[in-house]
């Protein structure tokens, strides 16, 4: 079965700091990745997403880069943190469109990021 | 821009006591995602419909999509406090990657 792992759980870091935090899946090949951000009790906005080694698409301007260094690997960063990066991260992973059921999203536990 | 509109954004109830909950959007989609998340947590995902007017049960959950594939509602029956979340409609489109999400609604089921 797929899993997907997301770290640090929490995260407090002052403004004007970097950021690194990371995604994992596993049990599954070439996987989509996503990156989405959510305020307290809101909805999902989507940052980034890949559907390939070395491919990222960004869904939002702001500080914030995506990488995906590996095939199940996805990393979310910022050179320097604001205010307004505070917030819950979590990281996704579909299906490739040609492979099983489409559209599909399973989602890892979340960073709870407080920028202080 | 595709907008996927849930109502209501919050939802207070008895328990034992049936709810609906509504997406809607001007756009016609390929399948839908219903998920629940807890605080805290992750999204996790409940049902996809992919066929208009397809009707899906998950015990107590009753979800439908609309004929025109631009809706879909989610019925709770006999509602109990487990049931208590964030739920989160998400709606695809042919030849994208990406889900629309809804805003959520929010519900609390009061023991």
């Amino acid at each position: 079965s797929q899993t997907i792992h997301q770290w640090p759980a929490t995260l407090v870091q002052p403004v004007g700091s970097p950021l690194s935090l990371e995604c994992t899946v596993e049990g599954t090949s070439n996987p989509n990745l996503y990156w989405y951000r959510q305020a307290a009790g809101r909805g999902l906005q989507l940052l980034f997403y890949s559907v390939g080694i070395g491919q990222i698409s960004s869904e939002v301007p702001q500080n914030l880069s995506a990488s995906r260094p590996q095939d199940r690997q996805f990393i979310l960063s910022s050179k320097k943190l604001l205010l307004s990066d505070s917030g819950f991260y979590l990281c996704a992973w579909s299906k490739a469109l040609a492979g099983g059921f489409p559209y599909e999203q399973y989602f890892g536990p979340g960073t709870r990021l407080t920028v202080t | 821009t595709q907008l996927l509109e849930q109502s209501p954004q919050f939802l207070s109830i008895q328990e034992g006591e049936n709810l609906t909950v509504y997406c809607n959007s001007s756009s016609v989609f390929s399948s839908l995602q219903w998920y629940r998340q807890e605080p805290g947590e992750g999204p996790v995902l409940l049902v996809t419909v992919v066929t208009g007017g397809e009707v899906k049960k998950l015990k107590r959950l009753t979800f439908q999509f609309g004929d025109a594939r631009k809706d879909s509602s989610l019925h709770i029956t006999a509602a109990q406090p487990g049931d208590t979340g964030l739920y989160l409609c998400a709606g695809a489109m042919d030849s994208s990657y990406k889900l629309i999400f809804g805003s959520g609604t929010r519900l609390l089921v009061r023991p």
